[in-house]
């Protein structure tokens, strides 16, 4: 398996624009997880879904961000209107029904915003 | 609120001595402790999760301890080697609501 895949690796983008953030689990999880990583805050959960259900967007900082799972191999993690303290890694994570803490993390994908 | 507070946030060792990364929390209704590694530019690779009901776990040259009651786990890295550079973060899972705190993470250099 090729792991959990993220993409884009690196965004740049101008504040005000729209950002979406992609990530395909590994084939067979059940559970799905997006965070943000910041030198002053930390990892932090943002939202996770459940069987495509997401079950606790408690994390997501602020109206702007949303996030998608329209099927068991895709999620979208979408930031309208990005702003610069929006700038960090965002990682996605996957894991098993059997192994819920067990999770599996892709490579990131690093936002800047200016 | 559960704090987990892992010190110090960067340590250089010299190759093959043993150490101890520390991690602390706050609140000890914890359902587990995990320890992950975290290499340059990645993600998050899991190396020992500890049950809250187990004192420790080991693996190869790692070792994990959970001591709830003060609010405190460490990993034992023994025979260090350059390879183990990376930073290590550990992480909580709180029983109720099982939200996952993670720690800053200590970033080790080994010194060849």
């Amino acid at each position: 398996d090729a792991g959990v895949i993220q993409s884009p690796r690196h965004e740049v983008t101008e504040m005000g624009q729209e950002v979406t953030l992609r990530c395909k689990p590994i084939s067979g999880h059940d559970y799905l997880f997006w965070y943000r990583q910041t030198m002053m805050r930390g990892l932090e959960l943002l939202i996770y879904f459940n069987n495509n259900v997401p079950i606790d967007d408690s994390g997501m900082p602020e109206d702007r961000f949303s996030a998608k799972m329209p099927n068991a191999s895709f999620s979208t993690l979408k930031i309208q209107p990005s702003e610069p303290r929006d700038s960090a890694v965002y990682f996605c994570a996957s894991s098993t029904r059997q192994r819920p803490y067990e999770q599996y993390f892709g490579p990131g994908t690093r936002l800047t915003v200016t | 609120k559960q704090e987990v507070t892992q010190i110090p946030a960067a340590l250089s060792v010299p190759e093959g001595e043993n150490l101890v990364l520390n991690c602390s929390f706050t609140d000890s209704a914890i359902y587990n402790l995990q320890w992950f590694r975290q290499d340059p530019g990645k993600g998050l690779t899991s190396l020992l999760l500890i049950q809250s009901s187990q004192r420790e776990q080991t693996s190869g040259r790692l070792n994990a301890s959970l001591d709830k009651s003060s609010g405190r786990s460490t990993l034992y890295i023994a025979a260090s080697q350059p390879g183990d550079s990376a930073t290590y973060l550990c992480a909580a899972l709180m029983n109720r609501d099982d939200k996952i705190i993670f720690g800053k993470g200590t970033r080790l250099h080994i010194l060849p």
